[in-house]
Parts: C-alpha cells; sequence; structure tokens
C-alpha cells in the first residue's frame, strides 16, 4: 500500500498567518491527491482535489500544489473558521490511503 | 442536494458482525464514474478506506479488511450497505459513507456525518 506522510503532524499559528502542510508519498502518484479538512465530531470536508482543483465553495485562501510524490497545502491567509485538521489522501492505487492528519492549532 | 446517512447499531459484540447502511439522497446510487464507500476512523486516529460498491455491484476492499468485509447496494432503496464480521475491539470506530467521483480526478465529495460503533462485550 502506498503511504502518505503529512508533516507536521501539529502546529500553532495565529489568525492572519500563511499555513503550509507538506504530504509525501511512498511512491509517485501523479497528481491523484486530494486534501480534507476535518473539525471535531465532524465528517472530513474536500478542499482540494486532484493536487490543486479548489473544491465548490471552498475558499480561495487554500490552494494546493506538487505531483509524484511530494504535495503541499497553502492557506494563504488562516482564518478563526481554518483551525482543524487536515488529511491528504492519494487516490493512485488501491488501496486508497490518507496521511496521519495535520492538526492546526491556535497559538 | 446530495445527503448521505449512516444507520446502524452503535454496539456490537464480538465476535459478531457488524452491519451498517447508508441511505442516499438527491443523486441516485446507479450514477456511473460514482462508487459508493465507506471509511473508518479508530477514535482519536487516521482515516481507514474500507471499500466501495460500483452500482452494478462490483466492488473493491482494503485487503487488510477483505476477508471480513461485504459491501452491497441496493438501487431500489437507494442504499448501500456495510457488513464486516468477526469483530473485536479494533473495529471500534466511526464509520463514514461517502461519494466518490470520478470526474477529472476521483474525490470524496460528499460524506455521511458518521456513526459510531464501539465493540464491546
Amino acid at each position: 500500500a502506498i503511504q502518505m506522510t503529512q508533516s507536521p503532524s501539529s502546529l500553532s499559528a495565529s489568525v492572519g498567518d500563511r499555513v503550509t502542510i507538506t504530504c509525501r508519498a511512498s511512491q509517485g502518484i501523479r497528481n491523484d491527491l486530494g486534501w480534507y479538512q476535518q473539525k471535531p465530531g465532524k465528517a472530513p470536508k474536500l478542499l482540494i482535489y486532484a493536487t490543486s482543483n479548489l473544491q465548490s465553495g471552498v475558499p480561495s485562501r487554500f490552494s494546493g500544489s506538487g505531483s509524484g510524490t511530494d504535495f503541499t497545502l497553502t492557506i494563504s491567509s488562516l482564518q478563526p473558521e481554518d483551525f482543524a485538521t487536515y488529511f491528504c489522501q492519494q487516490d493512485y492505487d488501491y488501496p486508497l490511503t490518507f496521511g496521519g492528519g495535520t492538526k492546526v492549532e491556535m497559538k | 442536494q446530495v445527503q448521505l446517512q449512516e444507520s446502524g447499531p452503535g454496539l456490537v459484540t464480538p465476535p459478531e458482525t457488524l452491519s451498517l447502511t447508508c441511505t442516499v439522497s438527491g443523486v441516485s446510487v446507479s450514477s456511473e464514474r460514482t462508487y459508493w464507500t465507506w471509511i473508518r476512523q479508530p477514535p482519536g486516529k487516521g482515516l481507514e478506506w474500507i471499500g466501495y460498491v460500483y452500482y452494478s455491484g462490483g466492488t473493491k476492499y482494503n485487503p487488510s479488511l477483505k476477508s471480513r468485509v461485504t459491501i452491497s447496494v441496493d438501487t431500489s432503496k437507494n442504499q448501500f450497505s456495510l457488513k464486516l464480521n468477526s469483530v473485536t475491539g479494533a473495529d471500534t470506530a466511526v464509520y463514514y459513507c461517502a461519494r466518490r467521483i470520478a470526474a477529472t480526478g476521483e474525490r470524496f465529495d460528499y460524506w455521511g456525518q458518521g456513526t459510531l460503533v464501539t465493540v464491546s462485550s
């Protein structure tokens, strides 16, 4: 199975900060990578698919980049509602796998 | 709009069978290029893909669970279901049903709210 490794596992940031989360795949996955946001007690919410495509309704402060094995989720200016856990997910090969998550906490 | 809702027992005794149903509204489970999926999340942990069913009945499962899992679809009720047999405490998790769509990049675009299933005697 393809392993997805996220870093950092947690970070502290302030409103207005630029936040970057990294996801590394154990083998090349082309651009078959999605990002999800999860708040406590809620289901994950799709933010970005196919590396850089913004899901409808998601604010433009979220962006994604990368290819092959290394990918990045960027929040350009962190807002109060963005404090959450973020997961990457590869959709290149079965079994589909997720990263371990990055918890974004308030500094 | 598209909605998914999980239902089923919140407590299962080992080594019985965990059974959940996902009721879909706002879209047909017979839609093409759509994979009806189960994902689980143990308390405080990450997400694990369990498997999917296609409207034709075709399935694909996570090898780590393949010997114990069955996912099926009922097009007449617009539902799909999960059965996981021989459960243990390691199967305690929030179980989500989700729609995975294959269109300019596959993704899980709609999720149910999740249902906590506790495995305990």
